[in-house]
């Protein structure tokens, strides 16, 4: 089954310590994104990555790390969290940037950050 | 400073009916346009999507209108299902853009059966 996944699902910590939130797709896409979506506001997209080794910020990048070693894998790093960083992620994937090609979203990991 | 607005946070219609659901954007360089939606606990699905060339896409019960003159757009559900109830996103996209999308809010959809 064709999927973007995420890990954790939930999670609670505390401000300063270090997390990692791991994303995968099995579609072979090329282009991966984070999204956070916060009460209001929508989904704003944090990072991208076109292809492998190739990242970018998007609009809220502060606070946040990316990596992408390998094409499938697309961690979210938060190196000392913060509550402002409590929100609702997502990750998405999808082939290219073409306007045909909608993303496909994981069903989000929930942070809150105490 | 929000470019895809959508600025009803909730819609209840009966089943049967029409639901319209409505998005406005004020950035001139948007050329695509699609509609996600969205059940709690799973992440955002594509809906139907419309280009800047067209002023109407249709799938099934869903037609998705553009006026870009007024710059908005609506997406139409007829007829309201249950299985509908969720919340809708409106996303906006610039050809060539490696930024790809901007969301507005979202519309919780809520169809009474």
């Amino acid at each position: 089954e064709a999927q973007v996944t995420q890990n954790p699902r939930y999670l609670i910590t505390v401000t300063g310590k270090k997390l990692t939130v791991t994303c995968s797709q099995n579609m072979n896409h090329e282009y991966m994104s984070w999204y956070r979506q916060d009460p209001g506001l929508g989904l704003r997209q944090i990072y991208y990555s076109m292809n492998v080794e190739v990242t970018d910020k998007g609009d809220v990048p502060e606070g946040y790390k990316v990596s992408r070693k390998e094409k499938r894998n697309f961690p979210l790093i938060l190196e000392s969290p913060s509550p402002n960083q409590t929100s609702l992620y997502f990750c998405a994937s999808s082939f290219g940037t073409g306007q045909d090609r909608p993303q496909h979203f994981g069903d989000g990991t929930r942070l809150s950050i105490l | 400073d929000q470019q895809v607005k959508q600025n009803s946070p909730s819609l209840s219609v009966q089943e049967g009916r029409i639901s319209i659901l409505n998005c406005d954007y004020t950035n001139s360089m948007f050329d695509y346009f699609l509609w996600y939606k969205k059940y709690p606990a799973e992440g955002p699905t594509f809906l139907i999507s419309i280009s800047s060339i067209k002023d109407k896409n249709e799938d099934g019960r869903f037609t998705v209108f553009l006026n870009k003159s007024a710059k908005h757009l609506s997406l139409h559900i007829v007829p309201s299902q249950p299985g509908d109830s969720a919340v809708y996103f409106c996303a906006a996209s610039v050809s060539g853009s490696a930024r790809q999308l901007t969301f507005g809010s979202g519309t919780q959809l809520t169809v009474l059966p």
